[in-house]
């Protein structure tokens, strides 16, 4: 598709249970971030890829987090034992490289843990 | 290391007033600015940003920002609001570590009155 498309929109679970998110972004893009917006906030920074690699994984909370992005295209984070705090929406967004700043996002999966 | 700070969470004017939004930053290299938009149910996407050169921006739907050193300040204005503003808008800036990645601040709801 033409933008970044995350997948799945809305996601209900249950405390403890394990989550993955999804993110494909634009096309020929190389950078690919996420990002967590708890409501009322900004955008809170988890982790970047440039191609294959996590090249700033520093935003992670904890080692309940983990990124994969295998072929330097599609993305996906995973939270194991997921907690009651997790409940956020969870945004992707892409760019050409690092340093141009401009990043095209996606709508966002917002998670809800009960 | 560099940061934003939104003065003022909620912002309302009516329509055809001047929008005055705050951002303040810190950084000990010259920054990179940006102001993103976050329409309700859209993604975020790029307002105008500021990396060198002309310290007036201007940016989408007739949005403008000024990059003013001595104050460390880069506030959103718009001569004259209208409904369609109606939205959370986002001071950015680029963070140099390890790898560069984008930091926003925490937002402004910026409300319309007709």
């Amino acid at each position: 598709g033409a933008g970044v498309s995350q997948t799945p929109s809305n996601k209900v679970t249950e405390k403890g249970k394990y989550v993955e998110l999804r993110c494909d972004p634009i096309s020929g893009h190389t950078a690919l971030y996420w990002y967590r917006q708890s409501l009322g906030q900004g955008p809170e920074f988890l982790i970047y890829f440039q191609g294959t690699g996590a090249a700033d994984d520093s935003g992670l909370p904890n080692d309940r987090f983990f990124a994969v992005r295998p072929e330097g295209s599609v993305s996906t984070l995973k939270i194991q034992r997921t907690e009651r705090g997790d409940s956020a929406v969870y945004l992707c967004a892409s760019s050409w490289g690092e340093e141009t700043g401009e990043l095209f996002f996606g709508e966002g999966s917002r998670l809800t843990v009960l | 290391a560099q940061s934003v700070t939104q003065l003022g969470s909620h912002v309302s004017v009516s329509e055809g007033a001047l929008v005055l939004l705050r951002c303040n930053y810190s950084s000990s290299v010259p920054p990179y600015l940006f102001w993103y938009v976050q329409y309700p149910n859209q993604g975020l996407q790029l307002l105008l940003k500021y990396t060198t050169g002309a310290t007036l921006v201007k940016g989408i739907n007739g949005f403008e920002a000024e990059f003013k050193k001595s104050e460390t300040s880069f506030h959103l204005t718009k001569p004259s609001a209208h409904m369609s503003d109606a939205a959370e808008y986002f001071c950015a800036v680029i963070v140099y570590s390890s790898a560069s990645k984008i930091i926003f601040g925490s937002g402004t709801r910026l409300s319309i009155r007709p």
